[in-house]
């Protein structure tokens, strides 16, 4: 199947720096979504981007479908931005179901 | 707007009681999937539906049921529960797999059999 790797595993930032996540992954791909998973565990959706860049506020992605990643940009990080980043993907093969395949996440911790 | 709601947050169990983990999403979402999620991981598809009345295996459905009896409610099972099915679980829906239409996720609950 196809496999999600996120880098880096563990990032620790000063508050006002800025971060890029990565996500890659082994096949095409119908819908790739990040996520944000708050210290209270909530899932939250920042971007449903199967290709293209986004922007919304300090976050935006990038996907790159022909070269299988994804990047999150973190501009300006506050501590309210502190958490775990998901990167989801939903196989493009078999006919899509919607059945996302997570990463096992970047762990954000941003300092004041 | 509610959006998808678990019931209930938390929860112990004794290995071998049975419970009933309800999920219930008010935005007429066709597709509604259950997913698990152990400390350090990313979450694991357990079993999903495409409509009414439809339930699918993902990639981990072992010593799980479901049913989609009405289309706003996904009910997850366990028969029989296990120390290894301690975890958090998830529930998330979408309107359709094509287009712009993300999943939502619930708060989860956390499950823990002793």
């Amino acid at each position: 199947g196809i496999q999600v790797e996120q880098s880096p595993p563990d990032l620790i930032l000063q508050e006002g720096a800025n971060s890029t996540l990565r996500c890659n992954f082994s096949d095409s791909v119908n819908n790739l979504q990040w996520f944000h998973q708050n210290p209270w565990g909530q899932l939250i959706n920042l971007f449903y981007i199967p290709s293209g860049t986004k922007q919304n506020g300090r976050l935006s992605a990038t996907t790159v479908a022909t070269e299988r990643y994804s990047l999150l940009y973190i501009s300006s990080s506050q501590t309210t931005d502190s958490g775990v980043y998901f990167c989801a993907v939903d196989p493009y093969y078999g006919g899509s179901q919607g059945n996302l395949i997570f990463g096992k996440g970047t762990k954000l911790s941003v300092k004041p | 707007n509610a959006g998808v709601t678990q019931t209930p947050k938390f929860r112990v169990l004794k290995t071998g009681q049975s419970m009933t983990l309800l999920c219930a999403q008010d935005m007429n979402h066709e597709y509604m999937y259950w997913y698990r999620q152990d400390p350090g991981m990313g979450l694991r598809l357990i079993h999903y539906s495409v409509g009414e009345g439809t339930t699918a295996k993902g990639e981990v459905p072992d010593g799980y049921n479901v049913s989609r009896l009405k289309k706003q409610n996904f009910l997850l099972g366990l028969e029989s529960a296990a120390p290894s099915q301690t975890s958090v679980y998830f529930c998330a829906s979408s309107y359709s797999v094509r287009g712009n239409q993300p999943q939502h996720f619930g708060d989860g609950t956390r499950l823990s059999i002793l």
